[in-house]
């Protein structure tokens, strides 16, 4: 069984859509994020949630806008899409705030 | 400044050598914890290790080892007799706490190891 898994692996869009990446872990963690990789493979955090609560909100676009329904989903959701969007998304939880992160697999996101 | 600073952005060794993969922090916390994460050319990131500021034992898992050093601020990852299976991305993280009950992990830019046959 995936422990963090998140779809589309793969999402291909014109500028100016809204698209949403969800993510679900079944490790009972209660932390979870999202993390960007750009074409660097430079990883940032944009935002936590510890236990459905927003912890971590990073310099990120209004744009972007997570949504955790319960513990175990993160969903992101991303309005008026821009070139510049374009990048590998990466869900991830852990235990606590402060312990290992496991990921999952990226969702790989290409504006045209 | 760099939290994280990984100065080697690409290591190219032949199999069997050994190889070390630098990670130096910056930080005013007195209490944070270090990682290291492995992505292979698949794109998963892959969880290796996790150190708390206050244990600064060194640690073997296999070919890996770590060494963790306060007063250089370095957590510095060493393979030994590389294989190709450990060509990949690998990054250095530090969490620190927010003040607000949390804490934000800040990855370096990672180190592009290749490994030749």
């Amino acid at each position: 069984d995936t422990a963090v898994s998140q779809t589309p692996k793969y999402l291909v869009t014109q500028m100016g859509n809204d698209k949403s990446i969800k993510c679900e872990q079944n490790l009972g963690h209660d932390t979870m994020y999202w993390y960007k990789q750009d074409s660097k493979k430079f990883l940032k955090i944009m935002f936590s949630y510890n236990n459905k609560e927003l912890i971590i909100n990073e310099t990120v676009p209004n744009r972007f806008s997570p949504k955790s329904p319960d513990k175990a989903h993160l969903n992101l959701h991303i309005n008026s899409l821009e070139l510049g969007d374009s990048a590998v998304y990466f869900c991830a939880s852990s235990y606590r705030v402060n312990t290992e992160a496991f990921f999952g697999q990226g969702t790989r996101l290409t504006v045209v | 400044a760099q939290k994280v600073t990984q100065a080697q952005t690409e290591i190219s060794v032949v199999e069997k050598e050994d190889v070390t993969l630098d990670c130096v922090y910056e930080t005013r916390d007195t209490t944070y914890y270090l990682f290291w994460y492995k992505q292979p050319p698949s794109g998963e990131l892959v969880f290796l290790i996790r150190r708390n500021s206050f244990d600064e034992q060194n640690e073997i898992s296999g070919r890996y080892s770590w060494n963790f050093q306060k007063s250089t601020s370095s957590f510095n990852f060493t393979i030994t007799a590389s294989q190709v299976v450990d060509s990949a991305v690998y990054f250095c993280a530090l969490s620190e706490a927010t003040g607000r009950g949390s804490y934000i992990p800040t990855f370096g830019r990672g180190t592009s190891l290749i490994v030749h046959p």
